[in-house]
This record gives structure tokens, sequence and C-alpha cells, in this order.
């Protein structure tokens, strides 16, 4: 089906084990983007990509690691997992160039880091 | 650092009850706003991009209206129903910000009762 999807969908993990969330669209978009969400806090960007082989930082980079070698995909690893780590992570997408297009998200993924 | 407000934080209605909230953001170098709708254990949809002042964009019951100069969104749902009840989130971009920069607000959330 077309979308975009996110797994694990939920992912408990120890302090400093590296973990990876995955994410991936079937509109061929362009635009691909990680944010967490807090309590307290809106969704905060950590990394975004404008297209294959091309990311940038967020607001909240610190930790964290892109990668997107397929338009589809983009990952997003924890190398070292912090308990401050611990949150929900949303994948969006958005088609074109535009900043008028509207974010597509995926379902989130809950990490609980120990 | 940009600053999105959104007011009231929470909101109680009764079914039927008409509701308004607002979204404050910069007034200056304004380039576009976003509204999503945010079902429990589901993730935003898009309600709207608006870009120009004095816009103004209706979905059903749903409609906003936008003064970028003076830097201002507000929602209004008309004859609220229980399935209206969710978190209302905007977000917002600068003409100087980078393409992945939305900065959202931290949401109002509306509970229907019936």
């Amino acid at each position: 089906d077309a979308g975009i999807t996110q797994s694990p969908r939920y992912k408990i993990t120890e302090t400093g084990r590296q973990v990876t969330l995955m994410c991936h669209q079937t509109w061929s978009h362009s635009y691909m983007f990680w944010y967490r969400q807090d309590l307290g806090h809106g969704l905060r960007l950590i990394y975004y990509s404008a297209a294959a082989d091309i990311t940038d930082k967020g607001e909240v980079p610190d930790g964290y690691v892109v990668s997107r070698s397929k338009t589809e995909n983009f990952p997003l690893t924890l190398e070292s997992a912090t308990r401050s780590q611990t949150s929900v992570y949303f994948c969006a997408s958005r088609a074109g160039t535009a900043n008028t297009g509207e974010l597509f998200f995926g379902e989130g993924s809950r990490l609980t880091v120990l | 650092i940009l600053n999105v407000e959104q007011s009231p934080q929470s909101l109680h209605v009764q079914e039927g009850d008409s509701t308004n909230f607002t979204c404050s953001f910069p007034s200056s170098n304004f380039y576009a706003l976003h509204w999503y709708r945010w079902e429990t254990a589901k993730s935003p949809e898009a309600l709207f991009v608006m870009t120009l002042n004095g816009d103004e964009k209706k979905k059903g019951r749903i409609s906003a209206t936008l003064n970028t100069k003076e830097g201002y969104s507000y929602l209004y749902i008309k004859g609220s129903q229980p399935e209206d009840s969710a978190t209302y989130l905007c977000a917002f971009i600068d003409y100087g910000g980078s393409q992945g920069n939305l900065i959202f607000g931290k949401g109002t959330k509306l509970s229907v009762k019936p």
C-alpha cells in the first residue's frame, strides 16, 4: 500500500546500544524528516533530507545519524542510546521543494532507553 | 530561536459547541503556516497550509484564518462533534528558514463530550 511506514513501532533498549529506526515511503517524495515528540515540547526536527544523499541537521541533531542512499528510505540511527533519547519518533515526507507542501507522517516509533 | 505559541493548551466543550483556538508566530519574514490534526494513537494529518495574509480556508466544519502582519492564525470548529477530539498543531516557517525547518507549536488538545 502507498504511504509512509516506520519500524519498529515500539522498541526498548539499553543505554549505550545502537538503535536504528526505519522509515519508508512509497510516493517518491523529495523531502523526508525525522521529528521527536516529548512532553512539554512541540514536534522537534532532528534531521531532514532534501533528496537522496542530501541530509541536513535540524533543531536537535546531537546523538543521531541519518543516511539516505535511496529516495524511499530514511533511517535514523542512535549510535549510543541515552535515556534522554527516550521519546516518540515521527518520520514525515513532503512532495516538491516548496514549504507550502503538507507533511505526511508515519505512525511513530516509541523508543524507551533504560 | 523562533517561537510558535498555541492557546489554549487544552479545551473541553460539549457536542454542538463551536470553538476556536489561536496560533501565534513571529510576524516578520512569514512564509507559510500549517495546521495539522492529531488524533490519539494516530499520526498528524494536514488540515491547511496557508501563505497569504487574510487567507481563509475551510474543510467541512473546520476553518482557519491567517493574519501575517500581526502574527496569528485562528482555527474554528463549528458545531463540535466527539470525532473532532484531537490535538490541533500549527507549524510556522519563515522566509529565511531552511527548507526543513517547520517550527511546531505544542498544540491545543480538544475534547468534545457527547
